[in-house]
């Protein structure tokens, strides 16, 4: 099985400020890592596929980045709205594993 | 897309559960199927997953020999049949909608909420 492991656990931006997260794969993953958005209380939505592919709706400060086991999801200007546990997911391989997350919040 | 998970239950440890999840909005034999869960106050877990004919089915290692996923397709019906169950199960579980056979879960019900307890 495909070990996937984020970092940080915990993330605190500044409003407006750039937050970065990472994702790494225990062996390539090629480009087929997605990541999901989580908020309290909600189901969670799909953000990013294909590595950096957006999901229909999903603004354009979002961005992804990576191939193979090292991965990255930035967010460039932190909005109130942001405030989530985001997830990544290799979907290389069955089974399909999630990171453990990454909570990112308002400093 | 609309996706409503159904079954959820407080079962005793060994005891056995099946959840249902109905589709609606889109072609359902089109696409795989999930089932995901989560642990009070932790991560997501993939735990289930079928080809858009039944064909294939692949499970997580943690509920391997116990659970079984199935489909109906003439019933745009998803469904986990969970046997032998422990608490560790203890979990939100989410039906999820393939983007068609690549493993992104473009779209999630709500959940329904499993408890094993005794």
């Amino acid at each position: 099985e495909i070990v996937m492991t984020q970092s940080p656990a915990t993330l605190s931006v500044s409003l407006g400020e750039r937050a970065t997260l990472s994702c790494r794969a225990s062996q390539s993953v090629s480009s087929n890592l997605a990541w999901y958005q989580q908020k309290p209380g909600q189901a969670p939505r799909l953000l990013m596929y294909g590595a950096s592919t957006r999901d229909t709706g999903v603004p354009a400060r979002f961005s992804g980045d990576g191939y193979g086991t090292e991965f990255t999801l930035t967010i460039s200007s932190l909005q109130s709205e942001d405030v989530a546990t985001y997830y990544c997911q290799q979907c290389y391989d069955w089974p399909y594993t999630f990171g453990q997350g990454t909570k990112l919040e308002i400093k | 897309v609309h996706l409503v998970e159904s079954g959820g239950l407080v079962v005793q440890p060994g005891g056995s559960l099946r959840l249902s999840c109905a589709a609606s909005g889109f072609t359902f034999d089109h696409n795989s199927m999930h089932w995901v869960r989560q642990s009070p106050g932790r991560g997501l877990e993939w735990v289930s997953g079928i080809t858009w004919n039944g064909a294939d089915t692949y499970y997580a290692d943690s509920v391997k020999g116990r659970f079984t996923i199935s489909r109906d397709n003439t019933k745009n019906s998803l469904s986990l049949q969970m046997n032998s169950l422990r608490p560790e199960d203890t979990a939100l579980y989410y039906c999820a909608k393939d983007m068609y056979a690549t493993g992104r879960l473009a779209n999630w019900g709500q959940g329904t909420l499993v408890t094993v307890s005794s």
